[in-house]
């Protein structure tokens, strides 16, 4: 059983640019969320996915996107890059609703570097 | 608003110490979630515990025990006979009801043989 994947692993942008990350969710999980981790912060909310609608969104602006699959795997993208948005992008997936089952499993991440 | 605090930025200690992590939340919300999860220099955060909101029962997990306490606002984390393994950083977060998670500024714990 195949947990969160994320993609790719590393990235180097320059400022302006615009990037897209991958995620593609735990096997039977429908909802999927993003993080944004800067070095030595812990992850800030970014947005949740579930029935490709944004469902519930963070403190970011809206240079930050993001896009559900039929398949439940999702996408974020990045405008204008900022030097700022250089961090750790963790994908989480999980069922929806709000019980025991739907906990949250983490993804390894993509580390954004803009240059 | 929501809101989870760990003052602890690093702990550092010795093989075979007993070590406590503590976490201080904030919330309105009567049902919510508490968790813990380890992060290795590798980046994945690794799931270590769950609590809900009407689960104030304590639990001894192995090595591993954990202290909610609803009158203070706080999850605390117990590592007895640390090891080298367990060197990471540590973060308590929480779930509203919205399913979204609130994320401490993590412990950095580092066990030296």
């Amino acid at each position: 059983d195949a947990g969160v994947t994320q993609s790719p692993t590393h990235l180097i942008k320059t400022r302006g640019q615009q990037v897209t990350l991958r995620c593609s969710p735990k096997s039977g999980h429908d909802t999927v969320s993003w993080y944004q981790q800067a070095l030595g912060q812990g992850p800030q909310f970014i947005f949740q996915y579930y029935e490709e609608e944004e469902r519930q969104r963070g403190n970011f602006p809206d240079r930050f996107s993001g896009h559900q699959f039929p398949n439940y795997s999702s996408e974020l993208n990045v405008n204008a890059l900022l030097l700022g948005d250089s961090a750790l992008y963790l994908c989480a997936s999980s069922l929806a609703g709000t019980g025991v089952l739907n906990e949250q499993f983490f993804g390894p991440g993509t580390r954004l570097t803009v240059l | 608003a929501q809101k989870v605090t760990q003052a602890q930025t690093e702990i550092s200690v010795v093989e075979k110490e007993d070590v406590t992590l503590d976490c201080v939340y904030e919330t309105r919300d009567t049902t919510y979630y508490l968790f813990w999860y380890k992060q290795p220099p590798s980046g994945e955060l690794v799931f270590l515990i769950r609590r809900n909101s009407f689960d104030e029962q304590n639990e001894i997990s192995g090595r591993y025990s954990w202290n909610f306490q609803k009158s203070t606002s706080s999850f605390n984390f117990t590592i007895t006979a640390s090891q080298v393994v367990d060197s990471a950083v540590y973060f308590c977060a929480l779930k509203d009801n919205f399913n979204k998670f609130y994320f401490g500024s993590g412990t950095k714990l580092n066990v030296k043989p």
